[in-house]
């Protein structure tokens, strides 16, 4: 079945330094991408999506790029701030009206 | 963001009780969906509804009992519930299910069950 794979562990990195959260996923036919996050006591919001090969989705400075050809969907930012200490969730869509949910990574920013 | 609201966003059961989580959306959206969200556990679809009808259930008990009267609110009944139930229940909706609809999620209930 469609799955989602994220890096294991949380992420503590200082504030400006560049964060990478790892997603990869398996999936029949041409899903469509997305990250979330989960700020502390609170559900999970949308930051940003892709519905095809190539496409970019960015949004608050995050940016990921559907990359098919390594079944990747990288969660990047250039320079990170102590409010974006969250819990990441790289989630996809297959037209089976079910989204598939990695286990999520919680990034912790230290001042 | 107050799209989808969620009540109670904490409650205490014993595993005698019964008990409702109520969800609410405020965007117009026609499909709605229950998840689970166990620590150390990727989030689990539960039950999904469009147009009111439930189009999905994800071999969930029958403990758990969903009720959509409509489009804009979803519940989920609780009872006779195992200590192995307590987690952060989300409703989430989205303008109709599909490929490329994002879903928008509620801040959750916190649900413990002793």
């Amino acid at each position: 079945g469609d799955s989602v794979t994220q890096m294991e562990g949380p992420v503590t990195l200082s504030e400006e330094a560049f964060l990478t959260i790892n997603c990869t996923y398996t999936a029949t036919g041409y899903p469509s991408l997305f990250w979330y996050v989960q700020y502390p006591g609170e559900g999970l919001q949308l930051l940003l999506k892709a519905t095809k090969a190539d496409d970019k989705g960015s949004n608050k400075g995050f940016e990921a790029t559907y990359r098919k050809e390594t079944t990747s969907f990288h969660l990047e930012k250039g320079s990170v701030q102590v409010s974006d200490s969250a819990v990441y969730f790289c989630a996809l869509s297959s037209g089976n009206n079910r989204l598939a949910f990695g286990k999520g990574n919680q990034v912790v920013v230290i001042p | 963001e107050t799209g989808v609201t969620q009540t109670p966003r904490h409650l205490v059961m014993g595993m005698t009780n019964k008990k409702s989580l109520k969800c609410e959306q405020h965007l117009g959206h026609n499909a709605m969906y229950w998840y689970k969200q166990s620590a150390k556990k990727p989030l689990e679809l539960m039950f999904v509804y469009n147009f009111k009808e439930q189009t999905e259930n994800n071999s969930v008990p029958s403990r758990f009992s969903p009720e959509c009267p409509n489009s804009s609110h979803l519940f989920l009944h609780l009872h006779t519930l195992q200590p192995e139930d307590s987690a952060l229940y989300l409703c989430a909706s989205s303008q109709q299910p599909g490929l490329q609809e994002t879903q928008y999620f509620g801040p959750g209930t916190r649900l413990l069950v002793l």
